[in-house]
């Protein structure tokens, strides 16, 4: 069975220092991979996402990934956060097939400190 | 493109009541809507998924009855939560997938649900 695990529930950063969250994905399967933000009381925004294709995936506000098989992580980088990135990011893997079924981590809540 | 829009954003109702809540895909065809349900500073709950013309299919532990889905068109998809009662007190938001194209869902605003 697919799951997706996201380590850390919460991540303080400074403003314009550098950030990583962590996505790890178990499946038998080739996934499809995913990143939102979600701001409070909104829906779901894409970051970016992992079709196929080159292992390095830039995204919107600065945001980048990368698709390691090898070690089933989909990391996600900023190299200089804003106050305004303050949000809870989600990593999603889908299969390649079907229905095309999400499933989500459990979030990682970016605190990003003046 | 691909807007996904849910209506209402925010509702209150009483107790045993029933309450609706639309999704729309405004710019494309969906083939297949999703619903999920998320809980304060939670992850999202899969519930159901739809495809137009058929019925829902839903995750396990999801009451099929309280939960009514109906997807009447490639571009609607509602949510009836039936005889509403406080623990359904809920943040809901609904996704849907464009015809023809793999892999990625899109994401309405969501719906804030208090049952009082």
């Amino acid at each position: 069975a697919q799951s997706v695990t996201q380590l850390d529930s919460q991540v303080p950063v400074f403003e314009e220092a550098p950030v990583e969250l962590r996505c790890n994905y178990s499946s038998s399967v080739s996934v499809y991979l995913f990143w939102y933000v979600q701001y409070p009381n909104q829906g779901l925004q894409l970051l970016l996402k992992y079709l196929s294709g080159s292992t390095l995936v830039k995204g919107i506000n600065g945001f980048e990934a990368e698709f390691n098989k090898s070690q089933t992580s989909f990391h996600l980088r900023k190299p200089s956060v804003h106050i305004s990135d303050t949000a809870e990011y989600f990593c999603a893997v889908s299969f390649t097939s079907g229905t095309y079924k999400y499933i989500f981590g459990t979030g990682t809540r970016l605190k990003v400190l003046a | 493109g691909a807007v996904v829009s849910q209506h209402p954003s925010r509702v209150i109702c009483k107790s045993g009541t029933s309450v609706k809540i639309e999704c729309r895909s405004l710019d494309f065809q969906a083939t297949t809507m999703f619903w999920y349900r998320q809980f304060p500073k939670q992850s999202l709950m899969l519930m159901a998924t739809s495809n137009e013309g058929s019925k829902a299919t839903y995750e396990q532990g999801v009451e099929k009855d309280k939960f009514l889905i109906n997807h009447a068109s490639l571009t609607l998809s509602t949510l009836t939560v039936t005889s509403a009662h406080p623990e359904d007190s809920s943040f809901y938001i609904c996704s849907s997938q464009m015809e023809g194209v793999s892999g990625e869902q899109y994401f309405g605003p969501g719906t804030r649900l208090t049952v009082t």
